[in-house]
């Protein structure tokens, strides 16, 4: 089956700055979501990206299909974007599948 | 209504004891997923339903593991005879399919602790 590795697997930030995060896919995909996981345990859908660049507020996304990577990008952090976030792809099915998460921390 | 529900958000049972996860999802959403996360884990496809069919039953773990929709809205999944492995948050998300704006809606899950 398809494989979702997302990179870094946690990351550490001051507040106010900005970060990159990765996620490759081993095969090519029809559909691909990026999700924030609070600290409670809530799942929220950030960006449905299959293609292409979106942007909202701080957060902006990329999904290169072709390559078989997409990057979300956070400007200016803040300690409530504290949480994991999951990439999540699906290959026309509508059976997603999660990567493993990155594990963001903003320190104060 | 506006967002996804679930109930109940807590269940502790006893191991062998079978339990039912509720989730009422938003109004006009076709789609119906479940999925499992165990502690500190990502998460696991366990059903997709479109309308009140189950196209897709891959992911249920064993038998013991069932689920069922109807009127195209609620959904039930029950877990027979539960075992200690069974602990985990059960995740209930739903989506209308197509468009641009397509994307899943999580609800807030249901913790199960098999003891």
């Amino acid at each position: 089956g398809i494989q979702v590795e997302q990179s870094p697997p946690d990351l550490i930030l001051q507040e106010g700055a900005n970060s990159t995060l990765r996620c490759n896919f081993s095969d090519s995909v029809n559909n691909l979501q990026w999700f924030h996981q609070n600290p409670w345990g809530q799942l929220i859908n950030l960006f449905y990206i299959p293609s292409g660049t979106k942007q909202n507020g701080r957060l902006s996304a990329t999904t290169v299909a072709t390559e078989r990577y997409s990057l979300l990008y956070i400007s200016s952090s803040q300690t409530t974007d504290s949480g994991v976030y999951f990439c999540a792809v699906d290959r026309g099915t509508y059976k997603y599948i999660f990567g493993t998460g990155t594990r963001l921390k903003v320190l104060a | 209504g506006a967002g996804v529900s679930q109930s109940p958000s807590n269940k502790v049972t006893e191991k062998g004891k079978d339990v039912e996860l509720r989730c009422d999802p938003i109004s006009g959403h076709t789609a119906l997923y479940w999925y499992r996360q165990s502690l500190g884990q990502g998460l696991e496809f366990l059903i997709y339903f479109q309308g009140n069919s189950a196209p897709d039953k891959s992911g249920l773990p064993s038998d013991r593991f069932s689920a069922e929709r109807t009127g195209g809205s609620v959904s039930t999944l029950t877990i027979q005879r539960t075992q200690q492995e069974d602990s985990a948050v059960y995740l209930c998300a739903s989506s209308s399919t197509g468009g641009a704006n397509y994307g899943y809606t999580f609800g807030s899950g249901t913790r199960l602790t098999v003891v």
